[in-house]
């Protein structure tokens, strides 16, 4: 059973950085569309950005453009986002998923989301 | 960018009471590219619906979706005591980037 594995808690001051990792257990990574989904305190559901391992390709909202990075370590079957220059208002759970599924199609482009991690908090406070 | 609007904010219901909730987009979703989620206190949100009217594995058929081009709905039949929550759509038509709703809190009345 494919399961998407996220780190822990962190806690980070304004200005710093943060990663986030997201194992793929029980499945290949490169068969994974990986989006990163993050949700402020009672707050909604913001899609950040993703990567497409088959074609390298990464892509992300506009208004994180320059802030955030997403990798990906097949070798580790983990994706990786990383946000910088952390503020108050970055505090959030961030949320790795994908749609899994089979099929050559599934790999090339985001689709909806069926298989999440279970979050992770970052906390920005000085 | 598809901006995705939901209504109503909040839904204040009784058990076994029919929900209807709406997701309306800025442009048309083309090949009803739109999914619905529920999502609980402290949980990771949980896909109901995907192509706008097909449910997912092992949700219950008193969940339905429909709709099309800009207009979609997510009926829930009877709610049962399990079906309060946050429901948010979300479209992967016009991706990326993937854009969702801003949600509709179904509540116990």
């Amino acid at each position: 059973q494919v399961q998407l594995v996220q780190s822990g808690a962190e806690v980070k001051k304004p200005g710093s950085s943060v990663k986030v990792s997201c194992k793929a257990s029980g499945g290949t990574f490169s068969s994974f569309v990986i989006s990163w989904v993050r949700q402020p305190p009672g707050q909604g559901l913001e899609w950040m950005g993703g990567i497409i391992p088959i074609f390298g390709t990464t892509n992300y909202a506009q208004r994180f453009q320059g802030r955030v990075t997403i990798t990906a370590d097949e070798s580790r079957n983990t994706a990786y986002m990383e946000l910088s220059s952390l503020r108050s208002e970055d505090t959030a759970v961030y949320y790795c998923a994908t749609r899994f599924c089979a099929s050559v199609a599934c790999r090339e482009r985001y689709w909806y989301l069926d298989l999440w991690g279970r979050g992770t908090l970052v906390t920005v406070s000085s | 960018e598809i901006v995705l609007t939901q209504s109503p904010g909040t839904l204040s219901l009784s058990p076994g009471e029919r929900a209807t909730l709406s997701c309306r987009a800025s442009q048309s979703v083309s090949s009803s590219y739109l999914a619905w989620y529920q999502q609980k206190p402290g949980q990771a949100p949980r896909l109901l619906i995907y192509g706008a009217s097909r449910r997912a594995n092992g949700i219950p058929d008193r969940f339905s979706g429909s709709g099309s081009g800009t207009d979609f709905t997510l009926t829930i039949r009877r709610l049962e005591p399990e079906d309060f929550a946050v429901y948010y759509c979300q479209q992967y038509d016009s991706s990326p980037p993937l854009t969702f709703g801003g949600g509709t809190k179904v509540e116990i009345k």
